[in-house]
């Protein structure tokens, strides 16, 4: 089955600067990779995703690139605010697993004023 | 427009009782799936329902069980519990189209405590 490595498990950043996050995942049908973000108590909260079709997504302050031949994405903050601090979580899914999502292990990201 | 919701928010059970949690899908969403989240680590998939059957199951026990209403919102059973089953249950909804199918949006899940 999938299984997904996330790096690095904390990222300690100043307000700011910028974070990057990096997974890895094993199953060559894997085709949608979304990522998450959640606070403390909450559910995860989706911030942006990208099809295998696609190499690289930007949505304002994040962006997401994928290289399906070594099988890796990453998630890309700019410009860092203090509410950017949350565990954020990767994930891999296929068309034949019904979506299933197998997710990275996470990392908690502070961001220091 | 409302989101996924889930019942109750918090829950404390003994050894041995049976659990069940309620997950109501985001309007639109025909498809319900059930995760669980251990403190500390990513939501790991316990089964998805689609038309009312179960699709897909990950690595859980039997105890673990489910069920899809014609509405499209779900519950999850959980027999005999364990102490280690205390965790965050989450509940994903998403809309089941094409061949890539459609988001995933997640609840703000149940916190079960198994004592």
């Amino acid at each position: 089955g999938e299984n997904v490595e996330q790096h690095p498990s904390t990222l300690s950043v100043q307000e700011g600067d910028s974070a990057v996050i990096k997974c890895t995942y094993s199953d060559s049908a894997s085709n949608y990779f979304p990522w998450y973000k959640q606070e403390l108590g909450k559910g995860p909260q989706l911030i942006i995703d990208i099809r295998s079709n696609v190499g690289e997504k930007k949505d304002q302050r994040i962006a997401v690139t994928l290289n399906k031949t070594a099988k890796h994405f990453s998630l890309h903050i700019t410009e860092t605010q203090p509410e950017d601090s949350a565990v954020y979580f990767c994930a891999a899914s296929s068309t034949d697993s019904w979506g299933k999502l197998q997710f990275g292990a996470g990392t908690q990201v502070v961001v220091t004023p | 427009d409302a989101g996924v919701t889930q019942s109750p928010t918090h829950l404390i059970k003994t050894r041995g009782q049976q659990v069940t949690l309620r997950c109501s899908p985001k309007s639109g969403h025909d498809t319900v799936s059930w995760y669980q989240q251990a403190l500390g680590q990513g939501p790991q998939f316990i089964f998805q329902y689609y038309e009312e059957e179960e699709r897909q199951r990950g690595n859980f026990p039997d105890r673990f069980s489910g069920h899809q209403f014609p509405n499209y919102s779900s519950e999850l059973n959980v027999n005999a519990l364990l102490l280690g089953d205390s965790a965050l249950y989450l509940c994903a909804s998403r809309r089941t189209t094409g061949t890539l199918g459609e988001t995933q949006y997640f609840g703000p899940g149940t916190r079960l405590l198994v004592l």
